[in-house]
C-alpha cells in the first residue's frame, strides 16, 4: 500500500529555516517524481517544487532561490528545506507522487503545517 | 503563464441530482495535462480525473470528465452525500509548473 507521512512543520519567526519531511512506503521514491504542494488557510492549491527521477528539480517563482527538495534514497524519504520563511509560507505543506501518466499526483500525504509568525 | 478559472464558485444540489464543473484555461492547453481533484474538509486532495477523461484508479463512474478548447468539465451524474468537497482543477505545462484553479465548493442540500 502506498503511504505518504509528512513532519517538521511548525511556528517559526519569519526568516527563519524548517525542513519538512515526508516518509514513502509502498514504491520507491527515486523511481518517481515527486512534488510538494501547499495550501494556505482556507485558500486554494499552489504547487512549490518537483523533483524527478533523473534528480532534476524545479521550483514555483514564489519559492525559488529560498526552498530546496532532496530526496534520501537509503531511507525512501523526501524533503523540502524551506529558508527565509515569509509570512505568507504559511500553509499545509503536502508531498505528492506523480502519476504514472507524468502529469499529475495520484497519491498524497495528510500534510504538515507551517505557521511563519512573529 | 496559464491560468485556470473556474465556475460556480459554489454549487448547491439535492441528492440524486447532476453537478456540472467548469474550469477555463486563459490559453490552449493539451488535454493530456489536465486533471481534476477532489479535497475533503481536513482531507488532502485525491485525484478524480486525469487526461482531462479518464478516471482515476478506484473513482466511480457517476465521475465523468471532458474538455473542448480551453474548457474543462467534471460531471458528478447523481450526487451522493459523500461528495460534498472542494473541486479543483489543474493542468500541467512544460515548463514544468502545475496549475490549479481557485475551485469550486459542492454542497449537499
Amino acid at each position: 500500500e502506498v503511504q505518504l507521512v509528512e513532519s517538521g512543520g511548525g511556528l517559526i519567526q519569519p526568516g527563519g529555516s524548517l525542513r519538512l519531511s515526508c516518509a514513502a512506503s509502498g514504491f520507491i521514491v527515486r523511481s518517481n517524481y515527486m512534488s510538494w504542494v501547499r495550501q494556505a488557510p482556507g485558500k486554494g492549491l499552489e504547487w512549490v517544487s518537483v523533483i524527478y527521477s533523473g534528480g532534476y528539480t524545479y521550483y514555483a517563482d514564489s519559492v525559488k532561490g529560498r526552498f530546496t527538495i532532496s530526496r534520501d534514497n537509503s531511507k525512501n524519504t523526501l524533503y523540502l528545506q524551506m529558508n527565509r520563511l515569509r509570512a505568507e509560507d504559511t500553509a499545509m505543506y503536502y508531498c505528492a507522487r506523480g502519476a504514472f501518466s507524468g502529469y499529475e499526483w495520484d497519491y498524497w500525504g495528510q500534510g504538515t503545517l507551517v505557521t511563519v509568525s512573529s | 503563464e496559464v491560468v485556470l478559472t473556474q465556475s460556480p464558485g459554489t454549487l448547491s444540489l439535492s441528492p440524486g441530482e447532476r453537478a456540472t464543473l467548469f474550469c477555463r484555461a486563459s490559453q490552449g492547453v493539451s488535454s493530456t495535462y489536465l486533471a481534476w481533484y477532489q479535497q475533503k474538509p481536513g482531507q488532502a486532495p485525491r485525484l478524480l480525473i486525469h487526461g482531462a477523461s479518464s478516471r482515476a484508479t478506484g473513482i466511480p463512474d457517476r465521475f465523468s470528465g471532458s474538455a473542448s478548447g480551453t474548457d474543462l468539465t467534471l460531471t458528478i451524474s447523481r450526487l451522493e452525500p459523500e461528495d460534498c468537497a472542494v473541486y479543483y482543477c489543474q493542468q500541467y505545462d512544460t515548463s514544468p509548473t502545475w496549475t490549479f484553479g481557485p475551485g469550486t465548493k459542492v454542497e449537499i442540500k
